[in-house]
């Protein structure tokens, strides 16, 4: 089955730093998402992408739909404390509903 | 307005015995998810529902494992003969159209189920 690769696993960074993360897929996705979890929560949607080289923004972060469809990237900028928590990408294919997730991404920022 | 909630949040039961988890979309969202979530992993999903009927399982581990919705509303998971593998939390979701549209998927927050 589809398969998507997140990394890196954990991050720990002083606040004010930029961070980046990234999804690699074996398979072409349609969709690129990111989403965010707190403990205890379900996941929250942070951005959507639709098109392959679609570069999105939504406040301090940015995203991008690689032109392969088999890749994406996260970077958050200036980032502060309440950007601790565990983000995920996630992909839809053509089996519509469905999301493969990533593995997580763990971010600890340091005041 | 309310969002999608689960319950019970946290089960914990013994091995062999059955168990059934509830979901309650958003108010007028067509489409329904359960995905499951082992620790310090990603999401797996399990079943799609299209209102009542459920059009990819595809995710079901096994036999086991089963769900329903009703009305187009409440939705449930029923895990047979549990098993300490089956410990996760199972996390539900619901969008407006589903189907062939992109629609966003909002999360519940899940039921924590310990298999001991």
């Amino acid at each position: 089955g589809q398969q998507l690769n997140q990394s890196p696993q954990s991050m720990f960074i002083q606040e004010g730093e930029d961070v980046s993360m990234n999804c690699t897929s074996s398979s072409i996705f349609n969709t690129w998402l990111w989403y965010k979890q707190d403990p205890g929560e379900g996941p929250v949607l942070l951005i959507a992408l639709y098109k392959a080289g679609e570069l999105t923004s939504n406040g301090r972060l940015t995203a991008q739909f690689g032109i392969t469809r088999k890749d994406s990237f996260l970077n958050i900028s200036a980032s502060i404390p309440s950007d601790v928590g565990i983000y995920f990408c996630a992909g839809r294919g053509t089996s519509y509903g469905k999301l493969t997730f990533g593995q997580g991404t763990i971010l600890t920022v340091h005041p | 307005g309310a969002g999608v909630s689960q319950s019970p949040s946290n089960k914990v039961t013994e091995k062999g015995k059955d168990v059934e988890l509830r979901c309650d979309p958003i108010s007028g969202h067509t489409a329904l998810y359960w995905y499951r979530q082992s620790l310090g992993q990603g999401l797996e999903f399990l079943i799609y529902f299209q209102g009542n009927s459920a059009p990819d399982k595809s995710g079901l581990p096994s036999d086991r494992f089963s769900a329903e919705r009703t009305g187009g509303s409440v939705s449930t998971l029923t895990i047979q003969r549990t098993q300490q593998e089956d410990s996760a939390v199972y996390l539900c979701a619901s969008s407006l159209v589903g189907g062939s549209v992109p629609d966003t998927q909002y999360f519940g927050p899940g039921t924590r189920l310990t298999v001991l």
